[in-house]
């Protein structure tokens, strides 16, 4: 069963364009984190949204941490290029120091 | 600072055959993780180490599969005999207990193809 499921699974758009992708869970998270994975690349985290109904923002990228702590949203404006990638959620399995649940992520195709 | 690294980022072998993983975490990181990655599955888990120590093997696939390590600044991924089905990449990471919510630093990855 997974715990972290992502909707959609896949996305392709034109530079330019806005979008909003997304990460639920039936479980309460204490964190959610937010990964990107390049093609060939290891995944690296962008965020990690820790209270619920916080909103942290990365240049064009909006990040959202649901008021009851069980899902979050990622919004980019204006995608870029250079925004292609996986974008994988995460959370800790347990309160105190656990291991990490991912969902199976969003690809995002953005084309000049 | 160099982040973790993985040897080799490609191996292609064949069925049958002993494949090593190979990963040096960041220095100073008490916590080891070795993922595999694929297309049905995503993201799963094999095994975790903290302070050199196998806290967690629960995700390891079967007995072909096997880790160690042997000190703070190395860990090995060990299939054998590999079988087609292993074909995935597998990431190693690694992080410190001092990190707040657990953030994880990932390699590159080894995309292994077992004919």
């Amino acid at each position: 069963t997974q715990l972290l499921e992502q909707s959609p699974q896949f996305l392709s758009i034109q530079e330019g364009e806005n979008l909003t992708v997304y990460c639920n869970s039936s479980s309460v998270f204490s964190s959610l984190q937010w990964y990107r994975q390049e093609p060939g690349e290891g995944p690296v985290l962008l965020v990690t949204v820790v209270t619920g109904g916080e909103v942290k923002k990365l240049k064009r990228l909006t990040f959202q941490f649901g008021d009851a702590r069980k899902d979050s949203s990622l919004h980019i404006t204006a995608a870029q290029p250079g925004d292609t990638g996986l974008y994988l959620c995460a959370g800790p399995m347990n309160s105190g120091y656990s291991t990490l649940t991912f969902g199976k992520g969003t690809m995002l195709l953005v084309s000049p | 600072d160099a982040g973790v690294i993985q040897s080799p980022r490609h191996e292609v072998t064949e069925m049958g055959q002993e494949v090593t993983l190979r990963c040096k975490p960041i220095s100073g990181h008490d916590y080891l993780f070795w993922y595999r990655q694929t297309m049905m599955r995503g993201l799963e888990l094999l095994i975790y180490f903290n302070n050199n120590v196998p806290i967690d093997d629960s995700g390891m696939p079967e007995d072909r599969f096997s880790a160690k390590m042997p000190n703070a600044s190395f860990s090995t991924l060990k299939i054998q005999p590999s079988e087609p089905r292993d074909s995935a990449v597998y990431f190693c990471a690694s992080s410190f207990e001092g990190s707040s919510y657990n953030e994880q630093f990932f390699g590159p990855g080894t995309r292994l193809t077992v004919l």
